[in-house]
């Protein structure tokens, strides 16, 4: 069975600090992985995805993330916080044949001014 | 930019009761999705539609629930007799043909049983 997992449940960071979330999935080939973010009272707003090829991937708000099959990881990163990216993060993962995607827990993310 | 929509933003309802969340998917979309998520947990998928019928379902699904697409822009998701425990968020979702992996989500229905 597939799953995600993200280690953090909160991260906080200083405005201005480079940012790195973690997320470890489980699947027996290669899958769709997504980032998403939430803030408070929206909906879920994808940021990237990876399917295939380049295992650096930009997305939106200049968020990037890196897949690492060698350590079934899927990183969000950003090298310098706002504080309007105070959020929670999901990071999801589907897999061929379905476009159901599994969810991980959420990290969310504190922003210092 | 077109968005998925959904009303209302809160609803309340006392257990037993039925109710009905509504969503407006993104109008060139062909799939359409429910997803529910428990304060502090996951997003679970509950059932997804495409072509007028049920595509997928999870073991969260069931007979309590229903979707419907009465027309052709809402896509509504029913629960018969609420259950302290159906209190969540419930998010509506879409996505197109050739992406149908890129889910939108609409913004949520925060379900409060009492």
């Amino acid at each position: 069975a597939q799953s995600v997992t993200q280690p953090d449940i909160h991260i906080t960071v200083s405005e201005g600090a480079s940012l790195e979330l973690r997320c470890n999935y489980s699947y027996g080939a290669t899958p769709y992985l997504f980032w998403y973010v939430q803030s408070p009272g929206q909906g879920l707003q994808l940021l990237l995805k990876y399917f295939s090829g380049d295992t650096l991937v930009q997305g939106i708000k200049g968020f990037e993330a890196e897949f690492k099959r060698s350590q079934s990881s899927f990183n969000l990163r950003k090298p310098s916080v706002h504080w309007s990216d105070a959020a929670e993060y999901f990071c999801a993962l589907a897999s061929g044949g379905s476009y159901i995607p599994t969810f991980g827990r959420g990290t969310s993310l504190i922003v210092h001014p | 930019e077109p968005e998925v929509t959904q009303t209302p933003s809160h609803q309340v309802t006392q257990m037993g009761q039925e109710v009905i969340l509504r969503c407006v998917p993104i109008s060139n979309h062909l799939y359409f999705y429910w997803y529910r998520q428990i304060l502090g947990q996951k997003v679970e998928f509950l059932v997804s539609f495409y072509n007028n019928e049920i595509s997928e379902k999870s073991e969260i699904f069931d007979d309590q629930f229903s979707v419907e697409r009465p027309d052709g822009s809402n896509f509504t998701l029913k629960i018969r007799s609420t259950k302290l425990e159906d209190s969540a968020m419930y998010f509506c979702a879409s996505s197109g043909g050739s992406l149908a992996y890129e889910q939108y989500f609409g913004p949520g229905t925060r379900l409060t049983v009492t």
